[in-house]
Order: structure tokens, then sequence, then C-alpha cells
């Protein structure tokens, strides 16, 4: 049971560059979500998906986009990366939308230059 | 909207103090509260939490929390800590429509 996947677990980009982080679940969660952490900021909420093919908006989406094609993958693409996007993203699943808690990604280190 | 105060930043301990770590939220309605712990360099995992009944949870590693719900607090507790406590925790509240808000995290030092 591998839980929750996501690579790489580095990367650097140059500014303008393009990428999307990975993540992968084998729990059969139903919803999962991307974070970034910053220094004294704590953890925000950037996409999350209620399921296959529902995705929404959380508190800081812009800059990113994201699509739920499967229950288990639930990819998060740059479009033009920005050295304000550098920051560690965690990607985490959950069976009830967090209400017994969420299990987290390894997290994905993003240094954009 | 709901929202997640941690009060302190930072606390240095030394091994066999005890701690205590604060958490208040704010939201009106009937919410779970839970705590992570991340180590350095790891990802988080979860260390307790709370739906209702019995306000004292106890968690794994020798964590409890209480919830006090007529002060909106959710404080974390450890009657000694250890150096292999030092770590950053998060408190963290998800309202019953699925919403989930994290604290800005406390970062434990537990000097040997």
């Amino acid at each position: 049971n591998a839980g929750v996947t996501q690579t790489p677990k580095f990367q650097v980009l140059k500014t303008g560059q393009s990428m999307t982080l990975q993540c992968a679940q084998d729990m059969n969660h139903e919803y999962m979500s991307w974070y970034r952490q910053d220094p004294g900021m704590g953890l925000r909420l950037i996409h999350y998906s209620v399921g296959a093919g529902i995705t929404d908006q959380g508190e800081v989406p812009n800059g990113y986009n994201v699509s739920r094609s499967t229950t288990e993958d639930f990819p998060l693409r740059l479009l033009s990366a920005a050295p304000s996007q550098t920051s560690v993203y965690f990607c985490a699943s959950s069976y009830n939308r967090g209400q017994d808690g969420y299990t987290f990604g390894s997290g994905t280190r993003l240094t954009v230059v | 909207a709901q929202s997640v105060s941690q009060h302190n930043h930072h606390v240095i301990l030394s091994e066999a103090a005890s701690l205590e770590l604060g958490c208040n939220y704010s939201y009106g309605g009937t919410v779970n509260l839970f705590w992570y712990v991340q180590y350095p360099g790891q990802h988080l995992q979860l260390l307790l939490k709370y739906f209702s009944g019995d306000p004292l949870v106890k968690g794994i590693k020798g964590f409890e929390a209480e919830f006090i719900k007529s002060k909106f607090s959710f404080n974390l507790r450890k009657p000694s800590v250890q150096w292999s406590d030092t770590a950053e925790y998060f408190c963290a509240v998800n309202t019953n429509a699925g919403k989930s808000t994290f604290g800005d995290g406390t970062t434990l030092t537990v000097k040997p």
C-alpha cells in the first residue's frame, strides 16, 4: 500500500517554463487536494477534487491548473512558472473530504529561478 | 469562513519538559479537529483527531489534546517531550461541508 505518491521530489524551473507535478493514490479516496507550504504561512489550498471529473479552486489557485480524469491521479500543472511559485507542494487525499483527516504525499520542493 | 490560530510560532524545550501548544479556531458550526506533525524533511502525518464525545483525545507517541468548546480551543499536550519530538506541528479544522483550514504551524525544538 503506497498511499500518496508524488513526483518529482525536487525540481528547478526557469521563469516562464511549464511543468506538471504528479500525484497518485492507491486508497480509492474520492477527495484529493493540492497545498503549498511556505515558511510562516502554513498550508494553503490550491485546488481540490471531490471525485473524477470534478475540480474546484482553493485559496490560491492563480497560475495553476488541475484535472481529475481518474480516481487515482490528480496532477497539478504550472502554466508559466514564476519565482513566487517557489514552494513545497503537498498532495493530500481523504476518504470523506478530510473529515477523518488527510493522507499526505512526501512533497515536491520547487524552485523557480 | 473558518480560521485557525496557533499561538506560538517557535517553542524551545529541554527533554522531559512538558509541552502545551495552543490552537484556537473560529467557526460557528460543527467541526472536526486535528493535529498533524511534520518531522524535518518529511510530509505531514496525522497525530490525533477529535470528532465528538470525550473532549480529551489521545494520539500517537504520547500526545493528547483537549477540546474546549466554549473557548474554541484544541490544545496539544505531552507530559514529557523527547528530542525526537522536534518537528513542526499543525492544527487543522474541518467543517461538515468538507472544508479544511490549517494553522500556520508551531516549530518545536527539543534540546537534548
